[in-house]
């Protein structure tokens, strides 16, 4: 397709487990980032690459969570002892370059029950 | 700590009326800000975007206002369709920073 997508489109896990989180970005699109929306509030940043490397990675939680992006293409968000607190919409966005307008994905909403 | 705000969750324009939402902002080092639109089920997709070195910048039936010594922008849609009706968001970014700080959203209705 022509935008980001993101899979699985919707995660229930129970508490403790590990889950994954895949975005393919916009083929050629070397800035890839990651933002989780929870109930009632605007996106919040967690990390960004330039083609392989986390550039920030501030905005990550805890040392649960990790992303990587092997290729400069395909990224995974992995969390680890997944907590209901956890539970929120994953957004993932690209652009071609970094400063340039970012395209979102539809989201992975993740439910820890 | 919040700092891009949007203190109105929800708005209720007539159609072909003009719609204006607002934003505000703590952090006087942001230096562009954008307009995100964002429909059920989907992502956000970006709308219009402004440089803190300009106060305007129109694209169409939208036009985003920035007032930095306020520290506070708008955005406007006129004439409102049916269509426009979704959820907006603010964002803001510092220089040379690629994240970007989000508002919690207005909710756009236009009645037809």
């Amino acid at each position: 397709g022509a935008g980001v997508s993101q899979t699985p489109s919707n995660k229930v896990t129970e508490k403790g487990k590990y889950v994954e989180l895949r975005c393919d970005p916009i083929s050629g699109h070397t800035a890839l980032y990651w933002y989780r929306q929870s109930l009632g509030q605007g996106p919040e940043f967690l990390i960004y690459f330039q083609g392989t490397g986390a550039a920030d990675d501030s905005g990550l939680p805890n040392d649960r969570f990790f992303a990587v992006r092997p290729e400069g293409s395909v990224s995974t968000l992995k969390i680890q002892r997944t907590e209901r607190g956890d539970s929120a919409v994953y957004l993932c966005a690209s652009s071609l370059y970094l400063n340039t307008e970012a395209f979102f994905g539809q989201g992975t909403r993740l439910t820890v029950v | 700590d919040q700092q891009v705000k949007q203190n109105s969750p929800s708005l209720s324009v007539q159609e072909g009326r003009i719609s204006i939402l607002n934003c505000d902002y703590t952090n006087s080092m942001f230096d562009y800000f954008l307009w995100y639109k964002k429909y059920p089920a989907e992502g956000p997709t970006f709308l219009i975007s402004i440089s803190s070195i300009k106060d305007k910048n129109e694209d169409g039936r939208f036009t985003v206002f920035l007032n930095k010594s306020a520290k506070h922008l708008s955005l406007h849609i006129v004439p409102s369709q049916p269509g426009d009706s979704a959820v907006y968001f603010c964002a803001a970014s510092n220089p040379g920073a690629n994240n970007l700080f989000f508002g919690t959203g207005t909710r756009l209705t236009v009645i037809p």
